[in-house]
């Protein structure tokens, strides 16, 4: 199984300053027929479902603000928030979709 | 827009089975590909299984391989999550989620952008 490590567990961000999130895989999730990374950041809220907010590592989901993206390949990857919102604060997940089972990162929470 | 709506909330005995459903509408079920996963109080997202739902086949993580049954019935749009020997550890929130273009996706590789609101299974005795 692909192990997903996120780092940190959590971390607090003032008001319009940056957050960043790392996430690393134990195996590379880049699939080469078609060079793209098979690894989404999901967006979780109390009492919610996840909202997937990427996919492909650095794609934006339709009506996810440009604040936020994503970035990376192979094992590492990085979600950034630019200028935190008070409505970004979750915890976000990524996790691989490259091969079952699809396995996700422990999360991280994000709080003002 | 896919929605997926799911059923309402089980409490159930140790040993007993529960059976989750999750009605689709909006797109074509047939194209789609359905996933489940779980997520206890306060833990990490756990993944399940898989249903393709045109072909009916399903892929389940070892974990769960002896235990959990996941099928889907075309003619109401619905798929089905049933979990047996049921033990407190599985007191959690089960959630579907649906690709609705697994057909034109590559195998395996399905994005599942649309979840059900969740459906809390309590195991207690």
């Amino acid at each position: 199984d692909i192990v997903m490590t996120q780092s940190p567990d959590s971390l607090a961000v003032s008001l319009g300053e940056r957050a960043t999130i790392n996430c690393k895989a134990s195996q590379s999730v880049f699939y080469r027929p078609n060079n793209k990374n098979y690894l989404v950041w999901y967006q979780q809220k109390p009492g919610q479902p996840p909202k997937l907010l990427i996919h492909w590592a650095s794609t934006r989901e339709s009506g996810v603000p440009d604040r936020f993206s994503g970035s990376g390949s192979g094992t590492d990857f990085t979600l950034t928030i630019s200028s935190l919102q008070a409505e970004d604060v979750a915890v976000y997940y990524c996790q691989q979709y490259y091969t079952a089972p699809r396995t996700f990162g422990q999360g991280t929470k994000v709080e003002i | 827009q896919m929605q997926l709506v799911q059923s309402g909330p089980e409490v159930k005995k140790p040993g007993t089975s529960v059976k989750v459903s999750c009605k689709a509408s909006g797109l074509t079920f047939t194209r789609s590909a359905v996933q489940w996963v779980r997520q206890a109080r306060g833990q990490r997202l756990e993944w399940m299984g898989w249903i393709v739902v045109v072909s009916g086949n399903t892929n389940y993580t070892q974990k769960f391989q002896e235990r959990v049954t996941i099928t889907r019935d075309l003619s109401t749009s619905t798929a089905y999550m049933e979990l047996t020997g049921l033990r407190s550890e599985d007191t959690a929130v089960y959630y579907c989620a649906a690709d609705p273009r697994a057909t034109l996706t590559t195998p395996g590789k399905y994005l599942f952008e649309y979840w059900g609101q969740g459906t809390l299974v309590t195991v207690s005795s």
